[in-house]
């Protein structure tokens, strides 16, 4: 079974400043998915960005970005230039290459930018 | 579709009723998923839908739970017997082929509250 882990509950950015999210992994699986979800207050998950496992390029969408270093099981997420509709909750998700296509998502980080 | 619909956006029902949620899809997405969000936690898998078979129903915490998608388009989750602790957001999510990398586009949920 995989599980994801966010470390950190709850983080806070000054508009326009940068901001890194943490999330790692474990999993037996060789070839999986790695996804960035954000959850506003209106309940809907969007996708914010998503990682192939077998790129070793660093997946980026714009001012998002990520870290994704295979080895160390770790997944995190850059955003830069912070803006105030970035506040969310931000979950990141696993998903394995075959098989079971369900995601296994993290606790999840509660992101607040400030003006 | 615009995007994945859910209704009701709330549901209120007391303990021991009976609760259909319904869930719309994206226009041809093959793949459907339900997930259950708890208060301050991440979506957990419920059960996914490949057509009108429920390819993976292991997330389903027991017997009172069951899902249905007919025609291969809009999913119901039924929950019978409710009780207190099935309080939480209900998600759906649709996907065009339900493969791996795909995207799952999500809906805005059910709140449901079992008094």
């Amino acid at each position: 079974a995989q599980t994801v882990t966010q470390s950190q509950p709850e983080m806070s950015v000054q508009e326009a400043e940068t901001v890194t999210l943490s999330c790692t992994y474990d999993t037996s699986e060789s070839n999986y998915y790695l996804f960035w979800y954000k959850q506003p207050p209106s309940r809907q998950m969007i996708l914010v960005i998503r990682q192939e496992a077998y790129k070793q390029q660093n997946a980026t969408e714009n001012r998002f970005s990520v870290n994704f270093q295979k080895a160390a099981k770790s997944f995190s997420l850059k955003i830069s230039d912070s803006q105030l509709g970035d506040t969310a909750m931000y979950f990141c998700a696993f998903r394995p290459g075959a098989g079971s296509y369900q995601l296994t998502f993290g606790k999840g980080t509660k992101l607040s930018v400030i003006p | 579709g615009a995007g994945v619909s859910q209704t009701p956006s709330n549901k209120v029902t007391e303990k021991g009723k009976y609760v259909e949620l319904r869930c719309d899809p994206i226009s041809g997405h093959t793949a459907l998923y339900w997930y259950r969000q708890s208060l301050g936690q991440g979506p957990e898998f419920l059960i996914y839908f490949q057509g009108t078979g429920a390819a993976d129903d292991s997330g389903l915490p027991n017997d009172r739970f069951f899902a249905v998608r007919p025609e291969g388009s809009v999913s119901t989750l039924k929950i019978q017997r409710t009780e207190r602790g099935d309080s939480a957001v209900y998600l759906c999510a649709s996907s065009l082929l339900g493969l791996g990398g795909d995207e799952q586009f999500f809906g805005p949920g059910t709140r449901l509250t079992v008094l």
